[in-house]
């Protein structure tokens, strides 16, 4: 059964860079799944970030996507979250996901998410 | 973009009575549909793949119907555990969620 974890800083200063990292464990990281970003401000729903592919492609919410850099390091078993010139409303849990499919249909395993507040 | 609409925002019930949640897509998903519970403080945990397709260790009073842009959920017979909040997603194209549902004890 996959595992997910979150690691990075809780407390980010406005117009800098939010870094969080996605250990994965129970399932490779070179397996036929997409690794996702996905956030929740307080009190929110849902807010899909993007996902990247083994080999590093990368698809990216549309609103977000001029801000935000997700990568894979293989040897490591983890994948990266960067989002730039961050403001009080990127303030929210994120998660790290792995977009699995039951044959074309996919759906998500969530990891446990992670508390980031932008503030100075 | 596809828009996901659920309704409603919030609902009351008490243990033993069932529920009924919509989830409507701005065009068609054919079945691309999955619904979620989140309980405070947690990572949302998948209830039904595939609009209608039972994720394994869920309880089967938890059913999904629908296809093309109408969805339902369904829980029968309330328990005290299934206070939480619920979410539609779509996976046709850009991943994206429903507002959710809040449903709270009466």
């Amino acid at each position: 059964q996959v595992q997910l974890q979150e690691s990075g800083p809780g407390l980010v200063k406005p117009s800098g860079t939010l870094s969080l990292t996605c250990a994965v464990s129970g399932d490779s990281i070179s397996s036929s799944n997409w690794w996702s970003w996905v956030r929740q401000p307080p009190g929110a729903g849902l807010e899909w970030i993007g996902e990247i592919y083994h080999d590093g492609s990368t698809n990216y919410n549309s609103s977000l996507k001029s801000r935000v850099t997700i990568s894979v390091d293989k040897s490591k078993k983890q994948f990266s979250l960067k989002l730039y010139y961050v403001t009080a409303a990127d303030t929210a849990v994120y998660y790290c996901a792995r977009k699995g499919y039951y044959g074309s249909r996919s759906y998500y395993n969530w990891g446990q998410g992670t508390q980031v507040t932008v503030s100075s | 973009d596809i828009q996901m609409t659920q309704s409603p925002s919030s609902l009351s019930a008490s243990v033993g009575d069932s529920v009924t949640i919509t989830c409507r897509a701005s065009q068609s998903i054919t079945n691309y549909l999955n619904w979620y519970q989140q309980k405070p403080g947690k990572a949302p945990n998948l209830l039904i793949y595939a609009a209608s397709s039972l994720q394994s260790g869920v309880p089967s009073r938890f059913s999904g119907s629908g296809s093309g842009t109408d969805f339902t959920l369904t829980i029968s017979s309330l328990q005290p555990e299934d206070f939480a909040t619920y979410y539609c997603q779509q996976s046709y194209s850009t991943p994206l969620f429903g507002q959710g549902t809040k449903l709270e004890i009466k």
